[in-house]
């Protein structure tokens, strides 16, 4: 079965500084995995997504992720945060089976101070 | 390139009652999927359409149903409601159910 959690229900940071959201999964195969984001009453936005081509995936906004197997993590991270980053974050893996459903974690709300 | 778009935006019902939410999926897209998020979870995996069949479904009881229409748009509906149905819910688009979806903005549902 696919799963995620997600380290951290809340994660606050200074603007201008790295931001770290933690994410470990569990699978039995080789997995697709994704961040999703969703700020206040708006839908969920894609951020990136990883399917073995580079442990290192690289999303939008300044954002990537990279995938260790041998930790079976996945974390989110962005050097330098902007007050428009503050939102919920959700790490996301796929079922890979034939509907391809996704399994959220409980997600991340990112607070950034000014 | 047009997005999905759901609607209504928000959804006042009481319990027992019949609701139908609609979802037109981004432009080229024929696959579905439907997710319920309760207040402060994560969204829950309702049941996807492909081709206006149902392709794979969650751990929803059988008053939510769906359909999907020729032009991919589809519609879940929800009877007998109840309380815990209060939730955003969320419907994402998809190319021959790839699991890189994107999301409508959602619609609210607030069961009183």
């Amino acid at each position: 079965a696919q799963s995620v959690t997600q380290l951290d229900s809340h994660v606050s940071v200074s603007e201008g500084t790295p931001v770290l959201l933690r994410c470990n999964y569990s699978s039995s195969y080789s997995p697709s995995l994704f961040w999703y984001v969703q700020h206040p009453n708006k839908g969920l936005q894609l951020l990136l997504k990883y399917t073995s081509a580079a442990t290192l995936v690289k999303g939008i906004n300044g954002f990537e992720a990279e995938f260790k197997k041998s930790e079976t993590s996945f974390h989110l991270t962005k050097p330098s945060a902007h007050m428009s980053d503050a939102a919920e974050y959700f790490c996301v893996v796929s079922d890979q089976t034939g509907a391809n459903n996704l399994f959220f974690g409980t997600g991340t709300r990112l607070t950034v101070i000014p | 390139e047009t997005g999905v778009t759901q609607s209504p935006t928000h959804l006042i019902k009481t319990r027992g009652q019949q609701v139908t939410l609609r979802c037109s999926s981004q432009s080229g897209h024929n696959t579905v999927s439907w997710y319920q998020q309760a207040l402060g979870q994560g969204p829950q995996f309702i049941f996807q359409y492909y081709r206006e069949e149902e392709n794979g479904r969650g751990n929803f009881p059988p008053r939510f149903s769906g359909l999907q229409f020729p032009n991919y748009s589809s519609e879940l509906n929800v009877n007998a409601l109840e309380l815990d149905d209060s939730a955003l819910y969320l419907c994402a688009s998809s190319l021959d159910h790839t699991d890189t979806q994107y999301f409508g903005p959602g619609t609210r549902l607030t069961v009183l």
